[in-house]
């Protein structure tokens, strides 16, 4: 069965701290992999995508990585800010469009 | 592009309605999906379409609910007759899959949260 895992559930940073958000899949044969954000009660906003071809990608301060043969993937946020505070979710295609989605990690920044 | 449209933003439903949400993808994008999102069981993909067909609806828990595509702007997800346990979020996303059937970025739309009571 295809998974994706993502620990910790939770993680609380104080502002300013550089952290890494966590994800595991079971299929190394992936399409590719998406990080979304997720605010209380919103909609999911799509932070990256990184295609099967690719080992990173980056957007201001967010830098994902993929290791397909270790079946991982990181989110790298640096100089995080309270309004990064938020669930972080990964989402992998492994075939067929089909994104199968972690639990998220609930992250919260620190003032 | 206003992103992915959903409607309504909210809806409160008594045991046995129908009910129908709505989404209005991206135009342009020729995948849509249908997630629904609980605490227990997070983000679950219900059924997708590809150019208006649907392609996989394994995730449709049970008869009670259908989903349409008319056209490539409008999708359709009904449960008739509705239960509490469908109180969820609903989501719509909608992407695109190129020739070389490399897929774009889903992007999401803002979720109907359906209470049935």
């Amino acid at each position: 069965k295809q998974e994706v895992t993502q620990i910790p559930a939770a993680l609380s940073v104080p502002e300013g701290e550089n952290l890494v958000l966590n994800c595991s899949f079971t299929d190394s044969a992936i399409y590719n992999l998406q990080w979304f954000r997720q605010d209380p009660g919103k909609g999911l906003t799509s932070l990256l995508l990184i295609q099967s071809s690719q080992r990173e990608q980056t957007s201001g301060r967010l830098n994902a990585s993929l290791d397909k043969s270790s079946g991982r993937s990181t989110l790298y946020i640096a100089a995080s800010q309270p309004g990064d505070s938020a669930t972080y979710l990964c989402a992998v295609c492994f075939g067929n469009e089909k994104l199968t989605f972690g639990t998220g990690t609930r992250l919260t920044i620190i003032p | 592009d206003a992103g992915v449209i959903q409607s309504p933003r909210h809806e409160v439903t008594e045991m046995g309605q129908e009910v129908t949400l709505r989404c209005k993808p991206i135009s342009g994008h020729n995948s849509l999906f249908w997630y629904r999102q609980t605490m227990m069981r997070g983000l679950e993909l219900l059924i997708y379409f590809n150019n208006n067909v649907p392609i996989d609806d394994s995730g449709m828990p049970e008869d009670r609910f259908s989903a349409k595509m008319p056209n490539a702007s409008f999708s359709t997800l009904k449960i008739q007759p509705s239960e509490p346990r469908d109180s969820a979020v609903y989501f719509c996303a909608s992407s695109l899959r190129d020739r070389g059937l490399l897929n774009t970025e889903a992007f999401f739309g803002q979720g109907t949260r359906l209470t049935v009571v």
